[in-house]
């Protein structure tokens, strides 16, 4: 069953930030909420992860809600190169909840 | 992060022969996964390859289809075993690096076309 929740797909314009919304209402207290893209032809490729506070590096924002059962990955401003598949995975850090289990992931296609 | 080379990158195959895939990672690690992408789905996870063991295979997969080695800490084959069209697919090799970011690092892929 699938973890997570995510929309199909969604667009932004070029520079704008983009939102990408993911539920996870069943998230147990030791999985972490993960991001991975996928760009056209490559491999998927980590973005950020955190528990239960917000995180921030060099490509993306995390929020998670206090309740942990919603998280939002915000790209502040996407570029062409951002359009990709954007995937939110629950994984726990040990035992048989910490393999990466890829759900449908939520296009974006970033517009000129 | 860890550099995953995977061989070959692409590669056409007739129905009923095999095709082994090779993955070297530039570092040693522990943990390293196969996976595999059908035609516009998402990645399926087919097994981790144990160093010094059997790999352990997930549902729907079994060693007789997709046997895999991992004969030291770098380096993986898996092998597609008499194909058929239903097996092509982007064939992807990852890691998880033993820093303890628990962070997955994948290769490029091996697209696999049968006829």
């Amino acid at each position: 069953d699938a973890k997570t929740t995510q929309p199909t797909s969604m667009d932004c314009a070029e520079g704008r930030a983009a939102n990408l919304p993911c539920n996870h209402s069943t998230i147990s207290g030791n999985e972490y909420v993960y991001w991975y893209r996928q760009i056209h032809s490559q491999g998927p490729q980590y973005i950020i992860h955190g528990l239960k506070n917000n995180e921030t590096n060099e490509m993306a924002s995390l929020i998670i809600t206090e309740d942990r059962k919603s998280s939002t990955l915000i790209l502040p401003h996407a570029t062409l190169r951002d359009t990709a598949v954007y995937y939110c995975i629950v994984r726990a850090y040990t035992g048989a909840n910490s393999k990466l289990t890829f759900g449908k992931g939520i296009t974006l296609s970033v517009r000129p | 992060s860890a550099v995953i080379s995977q061989k070959p990158s692409r590669d056409i195959c007739q129905r009923g022969t095999s095709l082994t895939i090779q993955c070297q990672v530039d570092s040693q690690v522990t943990m390293m996964f196969w996976y595999r992408q059908q035609p516009g789905q998402s990645l399926t996870l087919i097994a981790t390859a144990n160093q010094g063991s059997e790999a352990t295979y997930e549902s729907g997969f079994v060693i007789d289809k997709f046997p895999i080695s991992r004969p030291n800490l770098t380096f993986s084959t898996l092998t597609v075993s008499n194909m058929s069209p239903e097996d092509s697919s982007i064939y992807l090799c990852s890691v998880e690096e033993d820093s303890g970011a628990n962070v997955l690092t994948f290769g490029a892929g091996s697209r696999l076309t049968v006829l």
